[in-house]
């Protein structure tokens, strides 16, 4: 099974500030990978699909990026309902698997 | 309007079993790939199995294979985890998802939450 070690598993950040989360497959799978953000108590939500792609009703301050086997979620301002879990998430093959998470904190 | 709405959950003593439903709404059921995906509690998501739209083609996690079996009722818009042998670390909330192909995960469920304990 392919493995997704994302990194950081926690940050502080301030309102306004950019935010970066990475996620790296233990092998290539081109750009087959979705980013997800979970508020406690709530199911998870689609932000990025197809590694760059803006889900519809995502705010434009989230963005993604990469291929292959490393991957980048950004927040280019954060705003106080960012502050939430994120999850990346590959679909190249089955098992489908998540990254361990980051949680994003107020400072 | 999409609705994904499990139900089923519960207490389940170690080695017993419990099938969840998930009943959906709000798109044509038979056309799109379902998921569970189950989260223990103050951990992280795992992905747990899916099945095609018509049910002839099953994945699983390697963590419940052989345990857990997906399975679907296109009539009646329903998908279902039946879950035998259950452990200790199978206590989590049981998610059902809707997949989209090259797209993910679009819309979920409420979440179910499964304790396994004695």
């Amino acid at each position: 099974a392919i493995q997704m070690t994302q990194s950081p598993s926690s940050l502080s950040a301030s309102v306004g500030d950019r935010v970066t989360i990475t996620c790296r497959a233990s092998q290539g799978i081109r750009n087959d990978l979705g980013w997800y953000q979970q508020k406690p108590g709530k199911a998870p939500k689609l932000l990025i699909y197809a590694a760059s792609n803006l889900q519809s009703g995502v705010p434009s301050r989230f963005s993604g990026s990469g291929s292959g086997t490393d991957f980048t979620l950004t927040i280019s301002s954060l705003q106080p309902e960012d502050f939430a879990t994120y999850y990346c998430l590959h679909d190249y093959n089955y098992p489908l698997t998540f990254g361990g998470g980051t949680k994003v904190e107020i400072k | 309007e999409v609705q994904l709405l499990e139900s089923g959950g519960g207490l389940v003593q170690p080695g017993g079993s419990l099938r969840l439903s998930c009943a959906a709404s709000g798109f044509t059921f038979s056309s799109y790939y379902m998921s569970w995906v189950r989260q223990a509690p103050g951990k992280g998501l795992e992905w747990v199995s899916g099945i095609s739209g018509s049910g002839g083609t099953t994945y699983y996690a390697d963590s419940v294979k052989g345990r857990f079996t997906i399975s679907r009722d296109n009539f009646k818009n329903t998908l279902y985890l039946q879950m035998n042998t259950l452990r200790a670390e199978d206590t989590a909330d049981y998610y059902c998802a809707k997949w989209v192909i090259d797209m993910g995960f679009d819309y979920w469920g409420q979440g179910t939450l499964v304790t396994v304990s004695s």
